[in-house]
């Protein structure tokens, strides 16, 4: 079975760009989740979405990130205007409900850095 | 605040010892815990994950769930060189269907 898919793996772009991440999840699975880690604040969880709605983004840190998802198969993540301290990896994680806290399964991530 | 506390490591373990890795959380409410091993550069990866209080086994790893305590562990016997990775402990919290803090992470090095 295919795993979580992100793209790109990398990017590298100047302060000030527009950076869009994108995220396949793990079919089947109705909730999808971005983090955030660095050596600092280890992972962070930014978003979430159930059933393609955005649950919770009380981690998102400022008005610069946005996410969206508009179908079962696909998010991003988006980050207008980009600065230095955005410099991460950002992690796109799916899991299936089923009546209890099911375990999340991880993307590769995509390693950003931003000049 | 929700917490999830880790002691950071190293935690070194010759080849063929067990080793315990310890992480407490601050929720008397939470119902789900996780174990993720990830190894530099790639992504977590789940190990174990644990609801009730007591002990559950897969292979060569042991979850134990301490709900009174508010404490998890892992232990790995046997450990090997492959086993050297950061070992996250992720905590749902009452209120926070599906949603897991994660602790920041116990180094394991494993030598021969």
């Amino acid at each position: 079975d295919a795993g979580v898919i992100q793209s790109p793996r990398h990017e590298v772009t100047e302060m000030g760009q527009e950076v869009t991440l994108r995220c396949k999840p793990i079919s089947g699975h109705d909730y999808l989740f971005w983090y955030r880690q660095t050596m600092m604040r280890g992972l962070e969880l930014l978003i979430y979405f159930n059933n393609n709605v955005p649950i919770d983004d009380s981690g998102m840190p400022e008005d610069r990130f946005s996410a969206k998802m508009p179908n079962a198969s696909f998010s991003t993540l988006k980050i207008q205007p980009s600065e230095p301290r955005d410099s991460a990896v950002y992690f796109c994680a799916s899991s299936s409900s089923g009546g209890g806290n099911q375990p999340q399964h991880f993307g590769d991530g995509t390693r950003l850095s931003i000049l | 605040q929700k917490e999830v506390e880790q002691n950071s490591g190293p935690l070194s373990v010759p080849e063929g010892a067990i080793a315990s890795l310890n992480c407490t959380y601050s929720d008397r409410g939470s119902q789900s815990f996780f174990w993720y091993r990830q190894y530099s550069g790639k992504s977590p990866e789940l190990i174990m994950f644990i609801y009730s209080n007591g002990d559950k086994e897969d292979g060569r790893f042991t979850a134990q769930l301490n709900k009174a305590s508010q404490y998890v562990s892992l232990l790995i016997r046997d450990s090997q060189p492959s086993d050297s990775a950061t070992y996250l402990c992720a905590v749902t919290f009452s209120g926070g269907y599906n949603k897991l803090i994660f602790g920041a992470g116990t180094r394991l090095a494993v030598h021969p």
